[in-house]
């Protein structure tokens, strides 16, 4: 069964940091593309950020560029996501998710962690 | 630019069938979608991958009341039989050739 498990939500005030962490099972992840996706309250999903199996290729929604920095380590199965000089418009339920192989759809997705940007 | 365009929200009865529409951009007709569901207070779940020539594929355990279609630039979501538990939002998903990622706006489905 695929789970995907995400930590490290939380308040933070504005301009601090904060890193997100996903905890992989149930599939073989250095095979897949992995991503962040974001839900502000309210609102719909926003694509955040996405990196191949390999780390070789990243790529960040252009609200987050060069804010957000995204990672993963295929030996701990793990997925990160860096958020430096938060604001208070990043305030949302990040989830993480899990690309096909080959489709490039989103097949599986975390039950999301909560960022709360507020001084 | 590659944008999906949905209705804000939808309605229909108890054991009704319900279709959802999902709109590509010009020029991107020939894209396939994905199509998820959120239930209230609940994270999304993947229903469906669908190409631009109707096939589909779809999530683990999802019921056969759902199927997708697609004609031009349209892709749809038919759920048929509905029940109490597909009230939900539902989100269209498409992608390019990089790792980028689009949602569409979103459909709330009410189930009267």
């Amino acid at each position: 069964e695929v789970q995907l498990v995400e930590s490290g939500g939380g308040l933070v005030q504005p301009g601090r940091s904060l890193r997100l962490s996903c905890a992989a099972s149930g599939f073989t992840f250095d095979d897949y593309a992995m991503h962040w996706v974001r839900q502000a309250p309210g609102k719909g999903l926003e694509w955040v950020s996405g990196i191949s199996w390999n780390s070789g290729s990243i790529d960040y929604a252009d609200s987050v560029k060069g804010r957000f920095t995204i990672s993963r380590d295929n030996a701990k199965n793990s997925l990160y996501l860096q958020m430096n000089s938060l604001r208070v418009e990043d305030t949302a339920f990040y989830y993480c998710v899990k690309e096909t192989l080959g489709d490039k759809a989103f097949d599986y997705w975390g039950q999301g962690t909560l960022v709360t940007v507020s001084s | 630019q590659l944008v999906l365009t949905q209705s804000p929200s939808a309605s229909a009865s108890l054991g009704a069938s319900v279709k959802l529409t999902c709109t590509l951009s010009s020029g991107h007709s020939s894209y396939a979608i994905a199509w998820h569901q959120q239930q209230p207070e609940k994270g999304p779940r993947y229903l469906m991958k669908l190409n631009s020539d109707g096939s589909h594929s779809k999530g683990d355990g999802i019921p056969d009341r759902f199927s997708g279609s697609s004609s031009g630039a349209e892709r749809y979501l038919t759920i048929s039989s509905l029940q109490s538990e597909d009230e939900a939002d539902y989100y269209c998903q498409t992608w390019g050739t990089g790792i980028h990622k689009v949602f569409g706006g979103g459909t709330k489905l009410t189930v009267l």
